[in-house]
């Protein structure tokens, strides 16, 4: 089935830089494109960016551009999010997702299990 | 971009009670509407995509309509897994936005 694993817990101090990964298994990885969403705590939703695993382009909501860089490694079937400059208020749970069908326009389905980013000094 | 506002932000209610939660649009999103449900501690898991269509394995108690800017959630008779949040989410423009949620509590 399909199934999306990410990286583990992170503690970062302010100004430091994080990189989360989410290694897929059980289709086509460059088939699907893949997004990132965030989840502050006790907070909504916030979608961060889409990668294509086929060709790595990637596209980045504005409020994260400059900061964040997306890219993927087709040996391992894996995608990667790095984020800059922490501050504390990037302290949230980051989720990958999958496309749903494909289409690179599509609902997120299935999602990884998250991992929580921590910045504190 | 696209704000979604769902309402309400907590909805109270005993199992077996049928659950009727609300998305509004900024703007019209033709039927690009998805919904969520997100449990303590799990990732979200897609219940209805298109507004209408539910998504593999999803019980037949949850129904999605509306179009354009209005859209409802509907649960006929609420199960104990059942209470969770729930968001919405729209796929017409970038970015990508997500509804604030709407908690099912535990009457």
């Amino acid at each position: 089935q399909v199934k999306l694993v990410q990286s583990g817990a992170e503690v970062k101090k302010p100004g430091a830089s994080v990189k989360v990964s989410c290694k897929a298994s059980g289709y086509a990885f460059t088939s699907y494109h893949m997004y990132w969403v965030r989840q502050a705590p006790g907070q909504g939703l916030e979608w961060m960016g889409i990668i294509n695993p086929s060709g790595g382009s990637a596209a980045y909501a504005q409020k994260f551009q400059g900061r964040v860089i997306m890219t993927r490694d087709t040996s391992t079937s894996t995608v990667y999010m790095e984020l800059r400059s922490l501050s504390s208020e990037d302290t949230a749970v980051y989720y990958c997702a999958r496309d749903h069908d494909g289409s690179g326009a599509s609902w997120f389905d299935p999602w990884g299990q998250g991992t929580l980013v921590v910045v504190s000094s | 971009e696209i704000v979604l506002t769902q309402s309400p932000a907590t909805l109270s209610l005993s199992p077996g009670e049928r659950a009727t939660l609300s998305c509004r649009a900024s703007q019209s999103v033709s039927s690009y509407l998805a919904w969520y449900q997100q449990k303590p501690g799990q990732a979200p898991r897609l219940l209805i995509y298109d507004a209408s269509n539910r998504a593999t394995g999803i019980p037949a108690r949850f129904s999605g309509g509306g179009s354009g800017t209005d859209f409802t959630l509907t649960i006929s008779s609420l199960e104990r897994e059942d209470f969770a949040v729930y968001y919405c989410q729209q796929r017409s423009d970038w970015p990508r936005t997500f509804g604030r949620g709407t908690r099912v509590e535990f009457k």
